[in-house]
């Protein structure tokens, strides 16, 4: 069954460090998300690309976080620097439909800022 | 973009059924309702979507009345591997400027020996 990867699966990190988060979505979906999920609380969606465009990036702290995915097909969120608050579940989803079907989410990375 | 409310948790036993209903009075006429299981360090995962009346497959059934102002998702006889947060998210099924399919927080599910 096809999977989307992501990569690293964990990341320690210190505060104002640059980190970066990698995701493979399913071949063939061309809609892709971001989600940041902090302990206990629901996911939240950080930025939505529609091929290699961004469709939303309403909630993406701009300052600090950077997402591309420049052929269409994997994408990198970045966070440059790291800040204690940014400890959480980055999940990565994909899907066929834009915006709504079903999703399919990766495993996550988790980022611990210290 | 409607907004869902649901019970914070609930418990259950082995083998018992776990329904578990989802608020979402402000749905618009081409929202769907999908729900998704999470489980610890793990992203979450669909288990269901409906419009409308029931929807049925092979892990649960989805109640949607005539209104669409609520919604229940049914866990047959559930077992200790079916404790996890279940999400209810209601949004169109191609996205729109400005809409946004949302997770709340969910409700969590523990199931007892």
């Amino acid at each position: 069954e096809a999977e989307v990867a992501q990569s690293p699966r964990y990341k320690i990190t210190e505060k104002s460090q640059a980190v970066a988060f990698w995701c493979d979505p399913i071949s063939g979906h061309a809609t892709l998300y971001w989600y940041r999920q902090i302990l206990g609380q629901g996911p939240e969606l950080l930025v939505q690309f529609q091929d290699e465009s961004v469709v939303d990036d309403s909630q993406l702290p701009k300052d600090r976080f950077s997402a591309e995915r420049l052929k269409g097909v994997d994408s990198t969120l970045k966070i440059q620097p790291a800040e204690l608050g940014d400890s959480a579940m980055y999940l990565c989803a994909s899907s066929i439909l834009r915006g709504g079907g079903e999703l399919f989410f990766g495993e996550g990375s988790r980022l611990t800022v210290l | 973009l409607a907004k869902t409310t649901q019970p914070i948790s609930m418990d259950s036993y082995e083998g018992q059924e776990v329904n578990i209903t989802c608020s979402h009075n402000n749905i618009a006429t081409n929202d769907y309702i999908t729900w998704y299981q999470q489980f610890p360090s793990q992203g979450p995962r669909f288990i269901i979507q409906g419009y409308k009346t029931k929807v049925t497959n092979e892990v649960a059934s989805l109640f949607i009345p005539a209104d669409r102002k609520s919604s229940t998702l049914s866990l047959p006889r559930v077992s200790l591997s079916d404790t996890a947060v279940y999400y209810c998210l209601v949004g169109p099924m191609i996205k729109a400027a400005g809409n946004k399919l949302t997770f709340g927080g969910g409700t969590r599910v523990l199931v007892k020996p």
